[in-house]
């Protein structure tokens, strides 16, 4: 299957600080990116859903203010958490979708997770 | 409303055969993913399977019914590392996936 990889896998930063995770398709290109939030025990929850070249589209609750989504190529989209708070510590997944054959059209790829615990 | 139902947790022992179902009711339909997540990591991709029908893969099967908006992972000859949480997930009518809450499987020895 197709390859995406995701950075850092984990980081710790202080409260008011800005943190940016970064979604990267290694051998395909994604045309569309989904961001995903995870609690403890509890399912996906996504967050926005980003097309190469236009803004992201964000679910219903989630502050896009908040949470800034660029995917600025097709390889490459970044998730930044601003003035980030000890209730946004959470597991962060990214997803990515290309263009190809029909694996690529409907299979979404994941990325290893970013764990990010604020202080 | 969109919803997918699968069972919370589910106990089976090493060595033998689980089934876990999962139920859905979603605006359109373009396919039914099957993940397995372990405790904090990623989801990896078991089957996806849009037509109806048993999907064969190893250990692991997936099998479809539109109709009835049914699909069920089969796993058999369990291994303790099978224990991990197996994610249903629908594909709607915009593309977009519509998760269930996971079922939480135990394997014991």
């Amino acid at each position: 299957g197709a390859v995406v990889s995701q950075h850092p896998s984990w980081v710790i930063c202080k409260s008011g600080t800005s943190v940016k995770i970064e979604c990267r398709s290694l051998d395909f290109q994604a045309t569309t990116m989904f961001w995903y939030r995870q609690f403890p025990k509890q399912s996906l929850m996504l967050m926005a859903t980003s097309n190469e070249g236009s803004k992201a589209t964000y679910e219903q609750g989630v502050e896009k203010d908040k949470f800034l989504i660029n995917h600025a190529s097709l390889t490459l989209s970044t998730l930044t958490v601003t003035s980030a708070h000890p209730e946004d510590s959470s597991f962060y997944i990214c997803s990515a979708r290309g263009r190809g054959g029909s694996e690529l059209n409907t299979e979404a790829f994941f990325g290893q997770g970013t764990r990010l615990t604020v202080v | 409303g969109q919803n997918i139902d699968q069972p919370t947790e589910m106990t089976a022992t090493e060595g033998a055969i689980v089934q876990i179902n999962c139920t859905y009711q979603t605006s359109g339909f373009n396919g039914l993913f099957w993940y397995q997540q372990h405790a904090g990591e990623a989801p990896t991709f078991l089957s996806y399977n849009v037509l109806d029908g048993l999907e064969e893969k190893g250990r692991f099967s997936s099998f479809l019914s539109r109709s009835k908006g049914y699909s069920y992972l089969l796993l058999k000859e369990l291994q303790m590392k099978d224990s991990a949480s197996y994610l249903c997930a629908v594909v709607d009518s915009n593309y977009q996936l519509i998760w269930g809450a996971g079922t939480k499987l135990i394997i014991k020895p």
